[in-house]
């Protein structure tokens, strides 16, 4: 069965500082990957997603993430992390086959120190 | 160009009740999808539906039930409302498929009591 997994519940980073999430996910063919990002009492936007091609995905917000076939894995990066970055991110994977249907991770809650 | 828009933003309702939910979708967007979030379960599908036919469908019992428009336009309908169904639901469209992306809306916050 498809699963996703985000290990950190809760991530805290000084401003300026540089962010991972990480996400690993269970899946017998090739994925569709994406990350989210959700603001309290807001719906999710999405900041990148990874079907096939070049490994690194850039996003919008200056997100990026690399898909790793050989660790299961499609962490989140950003360089330098903006006090508005502080959300809650999730991991999810989908399939050509499953039409629209996602299965999303636990998600991480970023909080950023000034 | 307009974004997912659900209606409404807040509902509370009694226990035994029943409830639809409105979803309209990105003008030309095809799919739409419904998803189900709690603190406790996080975010689960519930069902996607296609040019007015249901794609796929969650673990979810009878009580939960969709349909879509021929504007695309969908609803959700849960009947015999319980406490455990207060969640956010969450909508989501996209042109045709995962490889177009799904943009989500800002959802409607259910308060079963």
């Amino acid at each position: 069965a498809q699963s996703v997994t985000q290990p950190d519940i809760h991530i805290t980073v000084s401003e300026g500082a540089s962010l991972e999430l990480r996400c690993n996910y269970s899946y017998g063919a090739t994925p569709y990957l994406f990350w989210y990002v959700q603001s309290p009492g807001q719906g999710l936007q999405l900041l990148l997603k990874y079907f096939s091609g070049d490994t690194l995905v850039q996003g919008i917000k200056g997100f990026e993430a690399e898909f790793k076939r050989s660790q299961s894995s499609f962490n989140l990066r950003k360089p330098s992390v903006h006090w508005s970055d502080a959300a809650e991110y999730f991991c999810a994977v989908g399939s050509s086959n499953q039409g629209g249907k996602l299965i999303f991770g636990q998600g991480t809650e970023l909080s950023v120190k000034p | 160009k307009a974004g997912v828009t659900q209606t409404p933003r807040y509902l509370i309702k009694t226990r035994g009740q029943q409830v639809t939910l409105s979803c309209s979708p990105i003008s030309g967007h095809r799919s739409v999808s419904w998803y189900q979030q709690t603190p406790g379960q996080g975010l689960q599908f519930l069902f996607e539906y296609f040019s007015e036919t249901q794609r796929n469908k969650g673990n979810f019992p009878g009580r939960f039930s969709g349909r879509q428009f021929s504007n695309s336009r969908s609803e959700m309908n849960v009947s015999t409302l319980e406490l455990g169904d207060s969640a956010l639901y969450l909508c989501a469209s996209s042109l045709d498929s995962l490889v177009n992306g799904y943009t989500f809306g800002s959802g409607t916050r259910l308060t079963v009591v």
